[in-house]
Parts: C-alpha cells; sequence; structure tokens
C-alpha cells in the first residue's frame, strides 16, 4: 500500500451500535487526525496524535474515542453511535504537526 | 475567535482565470494551505504559503498577505477537471488548521 487507507468505504449503522473507523498509513508519519465532513460546513477535527502512544481533542470529540498503539494505525471508535454522528469521516497524516497534512479517502458513514 | 471566510460558489469560463478569496483570523498563524476536494473524494494539496508573497506551482498560484489575514489562489487556463471545491486552510499557533466550508468552482465550456 501506499499512503493512507481507510476502512470501511461506507457503513449503515444502526444507532446504539459501537463501530470503529479503520485507518492506517505507510509514509511513517508522526502526526496523524480524524475530520468529519458535513454538507455545507467545513472539515472538522475529532481527534489528532502528535506521535505514537498520544492523542489529544480537536473541536468535536464528543462520542468518540481514539487510540495511537503504533506510528501506522489510528482507530477511530463510536462507543455507541448516534444519528448525528452520520457524515463522511476522513483521517489524514503529517510528518510533523505542523507539516502538511495527507487525507485517506474517506468513510462515508450512515447511523439509522 | 476562529474563522475563514470564502465565497461559497463561483462559476468561470474553460481557458480563463479566476481568482478565489480567502480572509481569515486565527489564534496565532503558521502558515496557510489551500486544497483542492473534488466532489466525493478526499481533499489534495494545493499549496503552503507562510510568508507574504506569491508561490507559483503551473497553472496554480497563491498569494498571502499576513497582515491584511488575506490569502487567494488563482487558476489560469482552466480545464473543465478544474470544477472542484477549493479549501482554505490556515494554521493556528496549536499547529491545528481551521477550515472554512470551500469555494466551489464551477467551469463551464
Amino acid at each position: 500500500i501506499a499512503g493512507i487507507t481507510q476502512a470501511p468505504t461506507s457503513q449503515i449503522l444502526a444507532a446504539g451500535r459501537r463501530m470503529t473507523l479503520r485507518c492506517t498509513q505507510d509514509m511513517r508519519h508522526n502526526a496523524m487526525y480524524w475530520y468529519r465532513q458535513d454538507l455545507g460546513l467545513g472539515l472538522r477535527l475529532i481527534h489528532y496524535s502528535n506521535t505514537a502512544g498520544t492523542t489529544g481533542k480537536g473541536e468535536v470529540p464528543d462520542g468518540y474515542s481514539v487510540s495511537r498503539a503504533n506510528t501506522d494505525d489510528f482507530p477511530l471508535t463510536l462507543a455507541s453511535a448516534v444519528p448525528s454522528q452520520t457524515s463522511v469521516y476522513f483521517c489524514a497524516s503529517s510528518d510533523l504537526p505542523r507539516s502538511t497534512q495527507y487525507f485517506g479517502p474517506g468513510t462515508r458513514l450512515t447511523v439509522l | 475567535g476562529q474563522n475563514i471566510d470564502q465565497p461559497t460558489e463561483m462559476t468561470a469560463t474553460e481557458g480563463a482565470i479566476v481568482q478565489i478569496n480567502c480572509t481569515y483570523q486565527t489564534s496565532g498563524f503558521n502558515g496557510l494551505f489551500w486544497y483542492q476536494q473534488h466532489a466525493g473524494e478526499a481533499p489534495t494539496f494545493l499549496s503552503y504559503n507562510v510568508l507574504d508573497g506569491l508561490e507559483e506551482k503551473g497553472r496554480f498560484s497563491s498569494f498571502l498577505s499576513r497582515s491584511k489575514g488575506y490569502s487567494y489562489l488563482l487558476l489560469k487556463e482552466l480545464q473543465m477537471k478544474d470544477s472542484a471545491s477549493y479549501l482554505c486552510a490556515p494554521m493556528d499557533s496549536n499547529y491545528q488548521l481551521i477550515w472554512g466550508a470551500g469555494t466551489k468552482l464551477i467551469i463551464k465550456p
């Protein structure tokens, strides 16, 4: 693989279910990010990680959790999905926090 | 607070030139990024400005004025494939990108 991959590509989920969105990068980037994008709004940062073993909260962290056990992987978990979490989710990575961010292809999530 | 202001939508003709403006307010400043996003796809990096002035990269150029909180993206020799949204994203003092809703550019033949 080259770059950033995300899985699944799309998912329909019943409200109340737990869901983990996967993100893997092979560029050995230190920093990784999770964003959500809703129609008519800019990208909003959910959580980020500046280096393996550390995470931080972004603008809209409620209802989401992340972990960064190694450099390559940065999964995003919705503990109990709600309809307002219906969105397109993008994972991104950068060499350093101040560097250019590169995005994965996105996961389209629908919560019913 | 932090905010970004870009036009919601612009229309231009194939072969022409278009300028997409962006004004911003951020807590601290660590440069400004422009991304292109085609419908249904991920944003892709176009340009980065950290000093005042013009950065040219092929058909695309980006300008920054830090004192005015202003940037623009200039697209020359427009092609149909340039139809996309263009996202202006300044980086604040915490190295977080501040995203606006973007400008949807429609290219007509």
